[in-house]
């Protein structure tokens, strides 16, 4: 079974642009999280979707907002990009409501 | 939020020697995943473990859920095994889902 996809791999985006990034889930997984990393805060979370509602969310500014299709792939968009942006977002998905979670290889956001 | 504390922050070994990385958290937890991030980023599940024992391989795990902790045991170490482990664990109740995790445990294995 393959695991969760996430692209693109590496991005550079200039201050003020907005970016869209995506993640397939493994197959069968209708719940998708969304992860930022970074070496000052660590691992933080973002929002939850499953079934296409937000059924969580952390404490992030409006700017990043997210969505989730009918085949369960989600995107996450950034917008008016800061440098502080700049991370590693990584996105998990699990199986209906079990607790376990299985990350993606991430996508390396840089904001210049 | 849950709280989550891993000691300790860096671990220095030679080849072959053993080690313990430890994770404690503030709170009744569900969920108790341990990750091995590797060095592109992706964060590889080495065990869900939210109480009890478990083995695969040369690493183990224990969690004592009524005190709140658990360890992760490494066997034999060798280089592969460099890269920054880290604990997470799933709130109940209206955070579930959400993974918290500590800062992580930074190990050097040295041949």
């Amino acid at each position: 079974k393959a695991g969760v996809t996430q692209t693109p791999r590496y991005l550079i985006k200039t201050r003020g642009q907005q970016v869209t990034l995506s993640c397939s889930p493994i197959s069968g997984h209708r719940s998708v999280s969304w992860y930022q990393q970074t070496p000052g805060q660590g691992l933080q979370f973002l929002f939850e979707y499953f079934s296409e509602t937000q059924r969580n969310k952390g404490n992030f500014p409006g700017r990043f907002s997210g969505r989730q299709f009918s085949n369960s792939r989600s995107e996450m968009n950034v917008s008016t990009l800061e440098l502080g942006d700049s991370a590693l977002y990584l996105c998990a998905s699990r199986y209906g409501d079990s607790y376990e979670q299985y990350f993606g290889p991430g996508t390396r956001l840089t904001v210049t | 939020g849950i709280q989550v504390e891993q000691s300790p922050p860096d671990l220095i070994l030679q080849e072959g020697a053993n080690s313990t990385l430890r994770c404690n958290f503030s709170d009744s937890v569900n969920n108790l995943q341990w990750f091995h991030q590797n060095p592109w980023g992706q964060l590889i599940n080495l065990f869900y473990i939210p109480s009890g024992t478990k083995q695969n391989g040369r690493l183990s795990a224990t969690t004592v859920a009524t005190e709140r902790y658990s360890l992760l045991y490494i066997s034999s170490s060798q280089t592969t095994d460099s890269g920054v482990y880290f604990c997470a664990v799933d709130g109940r109740g209206s955070t579930l889902g959400r993974l918290y995790f500590g800062r992580g445990t930074q190990l050097t294995v040295w041949p």
